[in-house]
């Protein structure tokens, strides 16, 4: 099983330019999860959905949707990049329904000139 | 409000030195408590939590109610325990799993 993959893994955007982060799960989890990791500010998350067909808003939501396509997929997408968005981010997910521990992908890496 | 506290961004003690990496919380209520540790070019990974009370890698970490803390210990430390470690807190949001974490503390284990 590959886990929690994520594509790309970096990525330079120009101001204004619109991108999508791509994460799937083979683990057949509930859950997933997208965060942001900035030094300093640890990981923050950005949107969660608990279940296929749902999606929540988590601590910074602002300039990402997401997408949860099916049970293993789910996307962030960017519509406007801004320099205050260069960071890494994470993809994780968990089995849900109070199954707390959360498996990660790899991280992109994304900067925003 | 739920938070998640570490106040050292760099801990740095000598191989066999002991390490204790704090975490301070704020929970209404019974917190469920996660240390997660990130070596350098893996990805991030679940350590312990205090519901298994158990020890990884030599690594222990108690629950105090009163202090309000989960520090991450450990009695000898080893180059190898070299990472970014962050403390998490299950947040009361039903079961998604939802985690808080704190801003991290980098473990550099000098030889």
């Amino acid at each position: 099983n590959a886990g929690v993959t994520q594509t790309p893994k970096f990525q330079v955007l120009k101001t204004g330019q619109s991108m999508t982060l791509q994460c799937a799960q083979d683990m057949n989890h509930n859950s997933m999860y997208w965060y942001r990791q900035d030094p300093g500010m640890g990981l923050r998350l950005i949107y969660y959905s608990a279940s296929e067909g749902t999606t929540d808003k988590g601590e910074v939501p602002n300039g990402y949707n997401v997408s949860r396509l099916n049970k293993r997929e789910f996307s962030l997408r960017l519509e406007s990049a801004a320099p205050s968005q260069t960071s890494v981010y994470f993809c994780a997910s968990s089995q849900g329904q109070g199954g707390e521990t959360q498996y990660f992908g790899p991280g992109t890496r994304l900067l925003v000139l | 409000a739920q938070r998640v506290t570490q106040p050292e961004k760099l801990l740095s003690v000598f191989k066999g030195a002991p390490v204790e990496l704090k975490c301070n919380y704020s929970y209404s209520g019974s917190p469920e408590l996660f240390w997660y540790v990130q070596y350098s070019r893996q990805r991030l990974q679940l350590l312990l939590r205090h519901i298994s009370r158990e020890s990884i890698k030599g690594f222990t970490a108690d629950l105090n109610k009163g202090e309000t803390s989960f520090h991450l210990k450990k009695p000898f430390a080893q180059e190898e325990d070299s990472a970014m470690y962050y403390c998490a807190l299950k947040g009361s949001s039903g079961n998604t799993g939802k985690l808080i974490f704190g801003q991290g503390t980098t473990l550099q284990v000098k030889p």
